[in-house]
């Protein structure tokens, strides 16, 4: 079984330039999320996505971040401009949806520098 | 709303001694509970999950953690380390499944396991 494709792995960009991931989750999963990993802290999540629809985006600065996941099965999440506090590794995972799916898969997640 | 607190951002330790990292949570309901191993360049890997029952859980490569209710903590154990447990370790929360938006993670800032040696 292929596990959560992420790409690009490492991105460098300029302050104010965007820059957009993409994510390929396990076949059949259902629900998909994002997170944001900054340096010495634990991954914090900006949204989860239930096939096509928006589950939970509280986290997520809606000013700069964008996310969606058309068919329900590839996401993208995109931030457009770039600040240097979004300096981080973004990490996709995924799950069935499915019952008690409360075991998520992770991608090997974007490295994102920003200067 | 929940939290995580893992007391140690560092623990160094001898090849073949034990370890322990310590892992607190804040919840006012029932909670799932959960270590991921993080290696380095990878993304998250799930090494063991308490959800109910037994209160000592195990993982397949030795290690263990056991739930305390009354001291709301999860620390992760293990009797003799290996050069290859070198990673950085995360403890999880997630709530008990409530319906949409459940099984979100929530996370702790991580402990980096270095293994001497």
């Amino acid at each position: 079984e292929a596990g959560v494709a992420q790409s690009p792995r490492y991105k460098i960009i300029e302050k104010r330039q965007s820059v957009a991931f993409w994510c390929n989750p396990i076949s059949g999963h259902a629900t998909l999320y994002w997170y944001q990993q900054i340096l010495g802290q634990g991954p914090k999540l900006l949204i989860q996505f239930q096939n096509n629809g928006v589950v939970d985006d509280s986290q997520l600065p809606k000013d700069r971040f964008s996310a969606e996941r058309l068919k329900g099965v590839d996401s993208t999440l995109k931030i457009q401009p770039a600040k240097l506090e979004d300096s981080a590794v973004y990490l996709c995972a995924s799950s069935t949806g499915q019952g008690r799916s409360y075991e998520q898969y992770f991608g090997p997640g974007t490295r994102l520098t920003v200067t | 709303a929940q939290s995580v607190t893992q007391l140690d951002s560092q623990v160094p330790v001898f090849e073949e001694a034990p370890v322990e990292l310590r892992c607190n949570y804040s919840s006012s309901v029932s909670v799932y509970l959960f270590w991921y191993v993080q290696y380095p360049n990878q993304g998250l890997q799930l090494l063991l999950k308490y959800l109910s029952g037994s209160t000592l859980v195990e993982s397949i490569n030795g290690f263990e953690a056991e739930f305390n209710k009354s001291q709301t903590s999860f620390h992760l154990r293990k009797p003799s380390v290996h050069i290859s447990d070198t990673a950085e370790y995360f403890c999880a929360v997630s709530l008990v499944y409530s319906g949409a938006g459940s099984y979100q993670l929530t996370f702790g800032k991580g402990t980096k396991l270095s293994v001497i040696p």
